[in-house]
């Protein structure tokens, strides 16, 4: 089955500093999302990202945050001056075009410690 | 506010045995409602999507109900295996195309 691939699996950084996750969604995919899972807590949505503008997005993603498709394959979070709560593992996930309710592939996720 | 609330928070059974998550959410309007299974440090992997006029379906062992009256869900496993180990994640689309909205997930236990 295809699969959505994330670079780092693991990132860490000094608070402050940027940082950049790499997203490769499967390949006929039009619709992109970042999610994010503090530890022992719930997935939350981060954003979403069709036709190479954000779609959807949520209090989360203020200015710090901010999504790029540089190029025809890769989908980027980054998050410009990181701080300790920003702690967690990051999920990329893709869809392709069609009915809003098929399937919805996550990655496997980068995990990002602030320190 | 729209929450999805699960039960029990984590389950411990017996390999071979069948057991049976739950799902309550508060979640208007509504268009869909997922199971989504996750091993631990991976990310969460689709089992079944169940869209307001369906109340059951099926992926191997695995089998979701759903109520649209209540606001129920359940997830039932046929006699579980130690790899059915993970979290499992109800979560509920509110409209179509918009984003997912998760609970904090079943954390099952198989063991030998």
């Amino acid at each position: 089955e295809p699969e959505v691939t994330q670079t780092p699996s693991h990132q860490v950084t000094q608070m402050g500093q940027e940082v950049i996750l790499r997203c490769v969604p499967i390949s006929n995919h039009l619709y992109f999302y970042w999610y994010r899972q503090i530890l022992g807590q719930k997935v939350e949505f981060l954003v979403s990202f069709y036709n190479n503008e954000i779609s959807e997005k949520s209090e989360i993603f203020d200015d710090q945050f901010s999504v790029e498709r540089p190029d025809g394959s890769n989908f980027t979070l980054k998050i410009r001056s990181t701080k300790l709560e920003d702690s967690a593992m990051y999920f990329c996930a893709s869809r392709s075009q069609g009915a809003p309710n098929e399937k919805l592939f996550f990655g496997s996720g980068t995990q990002l410690s602030v320190l | 506010k729209n929450q999805v609330e699960q039960s029990p928070q984590s389950l411990i059974i017996l390999e071979g045995k069948n057991c049976t998550l739950q799902c309550n959410y508060t979640v208007s309007p509504f268009s869909n409602l997922r199971w989504y299974k996750q091993d631990t440090g991976r990310g969460p992997v689709s089992l079944t999507i169940m869209t307001f006029s369906e109340n059951t379906k099926s992926n191997g062992r695995y089998t979701a109900t759903l109520d649209a009256d209540t606001k129920q869900s359940s997830l039932h496993i046929t006699a579980s295996q130690l790899s059915d180990s993970a979290s499992y994640i109800c979560v509920v689309q509110n409209q179509a195309g918009t984003a997912l909205i998760f609970g904090k997930g079943t954390t099952l236990s198989v063991s030998s």
